[in-house]
């Protein structure tokens, strides 16, 4: 099993401010398997990225992602007030999917 | 537009069994291996179960192995989950989704409790 490991737990920033969240796998992740979302209270996560670096439909440029093999990370280039929520990452390389333990991103 | 539709949780006591559905509508839902995915009150992700695309395979995770069942009905458009000796352990939020990129739809998700 691929344990995904996020860090940090809490990242407490101002809208405007730069968001850099990681997600450190267990093993290699193949073909690029690697997605994150985004979840806000009582709702259903919604998929950000897709493929390690690609944007799913409707969501804006400030969200971005790279990474390869073991280490990926999420950055919002500025934070708007609806981007402050929780965002996990997900490995679908290989079963059983796993999940990151989520980050975090409060109002600072 | 996609939808899934959770329903069948509830209280449950320990031990008892529950059976999940989650009705699909607005895409191809036969086209898709489907997932089950649950949320403890303040936690987590937690990938539990899925199923490929005809209902032949599945797969689940090592908590839930053996007790859970993933089932599907394509002419029906309803994915199931039939779940066993239940524990507090299993008190979740429980989700349906499609999980796969770029076509990533979720339901709202329906919570079971499992306590006397």
């Amino acid at each position: 099993e691929i344990v995904l490991t996020q860090s940090p737990g809490t990242l407490s920033l101002s809208p405007g401010e730069r968001a850099t969240l990681s997600c450190r796998a267990s093993q290699s992740v193949y073909n690029n398997y690697l997605g994150w979302y985004q979840q806000k209270p009582g709702q259903a996560p919604r998929l950000l990225i897709y493929g390690v670096s690609s944007r799913a439909t409707g969501i804006p440029d400030r969200f971005s992602a790279s990474g390869s093999g073991t280490d990926f990370s999420l950055t919002i280039s500025r934070l708007e007030p609806e981007d402050f929520a929780v965002y996990y990452c997900q490995q679908y390389s290989s079963s059983p999917r796993t999940f990151g333990q989520g980050t975090k991103v409060e109002m600072k | 537009e996609a939808h899934l539709v959770e329903s069948g949780g509830g209280l449950v006591q320990p031990g008892g069994s529950l059976r999940l559905s989650c009705a699909a509508s607005g895409f191809t839902f036969g086209h898709y291996w489907m997932h089950w995915v649950r949320q403890a009150p303040g936690k987590g992700l937690v990938w539990v179960s899925e199923i490929d695309s005809g209902g032949s395979s599945t797969s689940y995770a090592e908590s839930v192995e053996g007790r859970f069942s993933i089932s599907r009905d394509n002419a029906k458009n309803t994915l199931y989950l039939h779940m066993n000796s239940l524990t507090g352990e299993d008190t979740a939020v429980y989700y349906c989704a499609s999980l796969s990129a770029p076509v990533d739809y979720w339901g709202q998700g329906t919570l079971v409790t499992v306590s006397s």
